[in-house]
């Protein structure tokens, strides 16, 4: 069965402070591996997708990169409105993601 | 272009009651998905629908059922509802033509509590 695990659980950085939020996969075959933000009482909300072992993408402070087992989602110099649930999911059907439980970030001041 | 949309956005209902759930696509979407989410979870896939068919299903029991209509928008029927019921209910539309990408469009939820 497909497993997404998620670390750390939650995390609190103060502005400006650097960090990364970790998605260990196993899966029988992936078709892609996609990262969205969630804010408290609304959907999630589209970030990233990656295919291959090597691949990066960068979106403002965000940059998501993928090894074969796990996938990274580094945050420069976040902001306070950076605070949100990052959720990693995989794709290894035509139809269904996995997702993980998710990162809970919080950005002080 | 409108998003997603979703319908009612809270209820509460009874053990053993029926519910329906709706949800607009967004323009242009021919797939939808949908996902029950847990309070402090990651979405769980339900089943996915394109033109009018279920194309794909999660680990959720009969009870769980949907429909999609001409226009894409789509329902969520849940019968005979159990306190774990209780949950996030989201609809995604995307292209793809029933293999979506993986970039899902949600819409805010429906957020079901069962008594």
């Amino acid at each position: 069965e497909d497993q997404v695990t998620q670390s750390p659980e939650a995390l609190r950085l103060q502005e400006g402070e650097s960090s990364s939020l970790n998605c260990s996969y196993t899966v029988s075959g992936l078709r892609g591996l996609f990262w969205y933000r969630q804010d408290p009482g609304k959907g999630p909300e589209f970030l990233f997708t990656l295919y291959s072992a090597g691949e990066e993408k960068e979106k403002e402070r965000l940059k998501a990169t993928l090894t074969k087992k796990e996938s990274f989602l580094h945050i420069t110099a976040p902001k306070p409105e950076d605070s949100a649930t990052y959720l990693c999911a995989v794709q290894t059907s035509a139809s269904k993601l996995t997702f993980g439980t998710g990162t809970r970030l919080q950005v002080t001041l | 272009e409108t998003g997603v949309t979703q319908s009612p956005t809270h209820l509460i209902k009874t053990r053993g009651q029926q519910v329906t759930l709706r949800c607009s696509s967004q323009s242009g979407h021919n797939t939808v998905s949908w996902y029950q989410q847990a309070l402090g979870q990651g979405p769980q896939f339900i089943f996915q629908y394109y033109r009018e068919e279920e194309n794909g299903r999660g680990n959720f029991p009969p009870r769980f059922s949907g429909l999609q209509f001409p226009n894409y928008s789509s329902e969520l029927n849940v019968n005979a509802l159990e306190l774990d019921d209780s949950a996030l209910y989201l609809c995604a539309s995307s292209l793809g033509g029933g293999v979506p990408t993986g970039e899902l469009f949600f819409g805010e939820g429906s957020r079901l509590t069962v008594l």
